[in-house]
């Protein structure tokens, strides 16, 4: 089956070091998303990738830092300078130019949520 | 800019009772509209969507008509169940340049047995 897989679903990490998230796509997509969800949130975009080895900054890339070196991958690094880490992190992709029979939904993971203490 | 605003919640109602859930946008152009579903612990489900002006998306009994006149995009279930107990997003793709995407603050409705 088609999807996105991130790992783990549950990650700790004591404060001061830096973490990575994983996010890994069998859909073909070209783009894809790191999103922050903080409870009773909405979604607030972290990095943004439209091809490989390019991404761009979201709205709160400070803190965060992310590579586009394969097609089906986009790890997230959380390092040390983000104040604030502990959240739930969603991975999404989509295509970027419509093809027939498709279209511009995004498509998520099940989510990481990180603890730091 | 684009920005999406829908109802906050939490929003409550009975099993059978009809759903509203309120979802207006801004953007240039046409962008294409979306409501998620995401239940507890995990992440974003597509519910339906919609890409031009009078579409109506429907999936699972919800459904949503693309407004272009008031830049609406509501989302309607003529009845709830238990299941359907969950938090909503409204969502926007830009139509055009760095091919965004947009969400509202999301709307956690619940529904009562």
């Amino acid at each position: 089956d088609g999807g996105i897989t991130q790992s783990p679903k549950y990650l700790f990490r004591k404060e001061g070091q830096n973490v990575t998230l994983s996010c890994e796509q069998n859909l073909n997509h070209d783009a894809m998303y790191w999103y922050r969800q903080d409870p009773g949130q909405g979604l607030r975009l972290i990095y943004y990738s439209q091809i490989v080895n390019d991404f761009q900054k979201g709205d709160i890339a400070e803190g965060y830092s992310v590579s586009r070196e394969k097609k089906e991958s986009f790890p997230l690094t959380v390092t040390s300078a983000q104040k604030n880490p502990t959240a739930f992190y969603l991975c999404a992709s989509s295509i970027l130019l419509a093809r027939r029979n498709s279209s511009y939904e995004q498509y998520f993971g099940p989510g990481t949520r990180l603890t730091v203490t | 800019g684009n920005s999406v605003t829908q109802m906050e919640g939490p929003v409550t109602l009975s099993e059978e009772a009809f759903l509203t859930i309120n979802c207006t946008y801004t953007a240039t152009g046409y962008p294409s509209l979306f409501w998620y579903v995401q239940y507890p612990g995990e992440g974003l489900q597509l519910l339906l969507k919609a890409t031009k002006a009078d579409d109506k998306g429907s999936n699972k009994g919800f459904e949503a008509t693309y407004r272009k006149e008031t830049t609406s995009f509501h989302l309607e279930k003529g009845s709830v169940q238990v299941s359907d107990s969950a938090v909503y997003f409204c969502a926007l793709r830009t139509p055009s340049g760095t091919y965004k995407y947009i969400f509202g603050t999301g709307t956690r409705l619940k529904v009562l047995a």
